[in-house]
């Protein structure tokens, strides 16, 4: 069974850094491409980042780049997404998901989230 | 960036009644190898979103066959048979097209 588990979901004040973690099991995570998206509660989805399956090719939202830097660590089937320089408006929701296939492939599976607070 | 734009954005049904969203793009989302990058996900209360169809007309892996999506180049559509109660929740439409990938404002479908 596919399980994507996010963590590392805080509150943290406006300026401040956080790292988010996602730890893949039941599938082959270095056949996978893998994407954040995120969710201010009670909003619709924004997506936020995706990388490729060996970490060679990255993009980011408008709204994130520059701020947000995310990687992956095949041998321990993670993926990470480095937050820094934190505004009120990245409070939100963040998954992590994976297409079955190629880069921008319909998001198969979805983790549950962990949720990051930016506020004084 | 393509702007998805949904309607209704809340969709009261009443039980074993059918139902339909839209989905329109600002640009088409047809790629030269013949297909329309637009997928549909459901948001059940308090749960991860989940894929329901992809490529416009495909149901994921599970989803009932009283579940549809048709359409072509920049209008879309997200068709229920017969809607059930456990099929509330919010609907999103996403194009996969091109970076970044973008998601429309969500449907909301109640129970009535």
């Amino acid at each position: 069974e596919v399980q994507l588990v996010e963590s590392g979901g805080v509150v943290v004040q406006p300026g401040g850094s956080l790292r988010l973690s996602c730890a893949a099991s039941g599938f082959t995570f270095d056949d996978y491409a893998m994407h954040w998206v995120r969710q201010v509660p009670g909003k619709g989805l924004e997506w936020v980042s995706l990388i490729s399956w060996d970490g060679g090719v990255t993009y980011y939202a408008d709204s994130v780049k520059g701020r947000f830097t995310i990687s992956r660590d095949n041998s321990k089937n993670s993926l990470y997404l480095q937050m820094n320089s934190l505004r009120t408006e990245d409070t939100a929701l963040y998954y992590c998901a994976a297409p079955a296939a190629g880069l921008l492939g319909p998001l198969d599976y979805w983790g549950q989230g962990t949720l990051v607070t930016v506020s004084s | 960036d393509i702007v998805m734009t949904q309607s209704p954005l809340s969709l009261p049904v009443t039980p074993g009644e059918p139902a339909s969203i839209s989905c329109r793009s600002s640009q088409s989302l047809l790629h030269s190898d013949g297909h329309n990058y637009l997928d549909w996900y459901l948001q059940k209360p308090g749960q991860s979103p989940q894929l329901l169809i992809y490529l416009v007309s495909n149901r994921a892996s599970g989803v009932p066959d009283r579940f549809s999506g048709s359409g072509s180049g920049t209008d879309f559509t997200l068709k229920i048979s017969r809607v059930e109660a456990e099929d509330v929740g919010v609907y999103y439409c996403m194009q996969g097209l091109q970076i970044p990938p973008t998601f429309g404002q969500g449907t909301r479908l109640e129970i009535k």
